[in-house]
């Protein structure tokens, strides 16, 4: 069974471009959530995906967007890139159910801002 | 709101000790999950175990152990004869009924360094 593939796996970008990140979820989950990783701040949680709605939403501003595609597919997207963006940002996908609620992840997308 | 404090940041041990990593967390939720997932240096998150808040019943597979105490809000985490392949840095995760069971809260981690 295949994994969470995430695209692309490296990202170099100059400040206020923006960028789209792609998630392909595990066949049959229908949940995908995003997650920004960084050394001062750890992992934290940027929004979760349900059936094309977005069901949960992290504390982090507007420039950060999402969607779900009708294959569950998800992207990503972050405007006016400012340097602190730099980061790894990892997908995860499940069945979120009350029964199998655990969340497998891609191997992310290491964004660098210059 | 949701706390998950892993106090060890690092850890470094020779291979073959045992070793445990700390996990304590806050939660309002009366229904939550517990979970360990282990990061290479590959970047991707590897998903180890989850545990119901329901049910306290410590477990063991092959070299791993897990032990959940609802009394002290802990879920801790025992490698035992430690490996080279271990050394990861190994996050414990929390999520609960009210944020979304799909809701990750992580702790900061903790690296595990096994030395030959």
């Amino acid at each position: 069974k295949a994994g969470v593939t995430q695209t692309p796996r490296y990202l170099i970008k100059t400040r206020g471009q923006q960028v789209t990140l792609s998630c392909s979820p595990i066949s049959g989950h229908r949940s995908v959530s995003w997650y920004q990783q960084t050394p001062g701040q750890g992992l934290q949680f940027l929004f979760e995906y349900f059936s094309e709605t977005q069901r949960n939403k992290g504390n982090f501003p507007g420039r950060f967007s999402g969607r779900q595609f009708s294959n569950s597919r998800s992207e990503m997207n972050v405007s006016t890139l400012e340097l602190g963006d730099s980061a790894l940002y990892l997908c995860a996908s499940s069945f979120s159910s009350g029964d199998s609620p655990e969340a497998f992840f891609g191997q992310g997308t290491r964004l660098t801002v210059v | 709101a949701q706390k998950v404090t892993q106090a060890q940041t690092e850890i470094s041990v020779v291979e073959k000790e045992d070793v445990t990593l700390d996990c304590v967390y806050e939660t309002r939720d009366t229904t939550y999950y517990l979970f360990w997932y282990k990061q290479p240096p590959s970047g991707e998150l590897v998903f180890l175990i989850r545990r119901n808040s329901f049910d306290e019943q410590n477990e063991i597979s092959g070299r791993y152990s897990w032990n959940f105490q609802k009394s002290t809000s802990s879920f801790n985490f025992t490698i035992t004869a430690s490996q080279v392949v271990d050394s990861a840095v190994y996050f414990c995760a929390l999520s609960g009924m009210n944020s979304g069971y799909s809701t990750l809260t992580f702790g900061k981690g903790t690296m595990l360094l096994v030395s030959p």
